[in-house]
């Protein structure tokens, strides 16, 4: 089954322990995605990339980091995690063709206190 | 301005009627153009995708396209208790997808 996997789903943490948030596509995609999600705010793009070891920022990196060692998976990486971090965050692949559908993972609800 | 604007709703609806979104973009230059269903606290999945202008027919959802006017909607007929859930509208500009906010649709009884 295509999919977009994401771990964990849910993580309550604290102030500036590090985290990362796992994502994993079997699609044989070159383009992925970490978007957050605020209420009112719609979905924004925190950083992407265009293939391995190919990474770029979105519209909301600070705070982020990212990597692209294989192409199936693409890890979100939280140094130092501060409460205005805690959002829904969800990965996303698709091919990097401009007209191609892309499929979202099942979303991980991070609440930082 | 945003990129991609929408109407903030929430729309509400009798069942059986026809809900009506629209979506406005600022890149005159995008070229495709989404629209995904969100029920709360699920990721999005898309329903319908157009590039051309004109209408595009799939099931009980018609999407609209007007380059001209840089303007999407989606019309969704028979409208259905299922159909309750954000619907947000996505952008494909030089291989970025930006997102509108969504709009949150609620069809009554």
């Amino acid at each position: 089954e295509a999919q977009v996997t994401q771990n964990p789903r849910y993580l309550i943490t604290v102030t500036g322990k590090k985290l990362t948030v796992t994502c994993s596509q079997n699609m044989n995609h070159e383009y992925m995605s970490w978007y957050r999600q605020d209420p009112g705010l719609g979905l924004r793009q925190i950083y992407y990339s265009m293939n391995v070891e190919v990474t770029d920022k979105g519209d909301v990196p600070e705070g982020y980091k990212v990597s692209r060692k294989e192409k199936r998976n693409f890890p979100l990486i939280l140094e130092s995690p501060s409460p205005n971090q805690t959002s829904l965050y969800f990965c996303a692949s698709r091919q990097q063709t401009s007209t191609d559908t892309q499929y979202f993972g099942p979303g991980t609800r991070l609440t930082v206190l | 301005q945003k990129e991609v604007e929408q109407n903030s709703g929430p729309l509400s609806v009798p069942e059986g009627a026809i809900a009506s979104l629209n979506c406005t973009y600022s890149d005159r230059g995008s070229q495709s153009f989404f629209w995904y269903r969100q029920y709360s606290g699920k990721s999005p999945e898309l329903i319908m995708f157009i590039y051309s202008n004109g209408d595009k027919e799939d099931g009980r959802f018609t999407a609209q396209l007007n380059k001209a006017s840089q303007y999407v909607s989606l019309l969704i007929r028979d409208s259905q208790p299922s159909d309750s859930a954000t619907y947000l509208c996505a952008v494909m500009s030089d291989y970025k997808l930006s997102f509108g906010a969504g709009t949150t649709v609620t069809v009554r009884a």
